[in-house]
């Protein structure tokens, strides 16, 4: 089983409509992450939290709320989703002991808005 | 805020080529990391440099950090078609904060 699992791998909905978008890991990590894919633009952060009473947002968070339900657990929401939304969204989890700060990802959710 | 420029976007290259991916910043990073990510997957790290001027190997592949710490490359000899995928570079600053470049786009034919 992945370290960090994503859910769903794949959606489909229409403009309006609330969707959420679930995150889990078994890394024991405290922080966890949700970023943005979109050709040519690389990773884009949208939040962060460093633990389960820490949330911060990112560099593109307008449109997006998210929930840590616990340590290994957060999950990315958008109230009412638009066609500019549409995008690869990643998970992912980082170690704060370590010194050298890496991340790891989960698999991915494409996300399509009509 | 973009602040990690990589070049090429996109590279295309016959098996058994040489290449080289810069990832370029006027930031100072506490390290830099580089991620390949294939099709359908998330971003997998390669390797992680920390000191100004460090080279790491890792099999074909030669990652060297900026002496200032505000770039990086990454050289591969001999490239092979399993090389293919996107190559990323990401800048790790002391508020925790990591900041991805725009991405480099391998192909290797055979």
């Amino acid at each position: 089983d992945a370290d960090v699992t994503q859910t769903p791998r794949n959606r489909i909905t229409k403009t309006g409509k609330r969707i959420m978008l679930e995150c889990s890991q078994t890394k024991g990590h405290d922080r966890m992450y949700w970023y943005r894919q979109d050709p040519g633009l690389g990773l884009r952060l949208i939040y962060y939290s460093f633990d389960v009473k820490d949330i911060n947002k990112g560099e593109i968070s307008d449109g997006y709320s998210v929930s840590r339900q616990a340590q290994a657990k957060f999950s990315l929401s958008l109230e009412s989703a638009i066609p500019n939304q549409t995008a690869l969204y990643f998970c992912a989890t980082s170690d704060p002991t370590g010194l050298t700060g890496e991340l790891f990802f989960g698999e991915g959710s494409r996300l399509t808005v009509l | 805020t973009q602040l990690l420029e990589q070049s090429p976007q996109f590279l295309s290259i016959q098996e058994g080529e040489n290449l080289t991916v810069y990832c370029n910043s006027s930031s100072v990073f506490s390290s830099l990391q580089w991620y390949r990510q294939e099709p359908g997957e998330g971003p997998v790290l390669l390797v992680t440099v920390v000191t100004g001027g460090e080279v790491k190997k890792l099999k074909r592949l030669t990652f060297q950090f900026g002496d200032a710490r505000k770039d990086s490359s990454l050289h591969i000899t001999a490239a092979q078609p399993g090389d293919t995928g996107l190559y990323l570079c990401a800048g790790w600053d002391t508020g925790n904060q990591f900041y991805f470049g725009t991405g480099t786009s391998l192909t290797v034919i055979p």
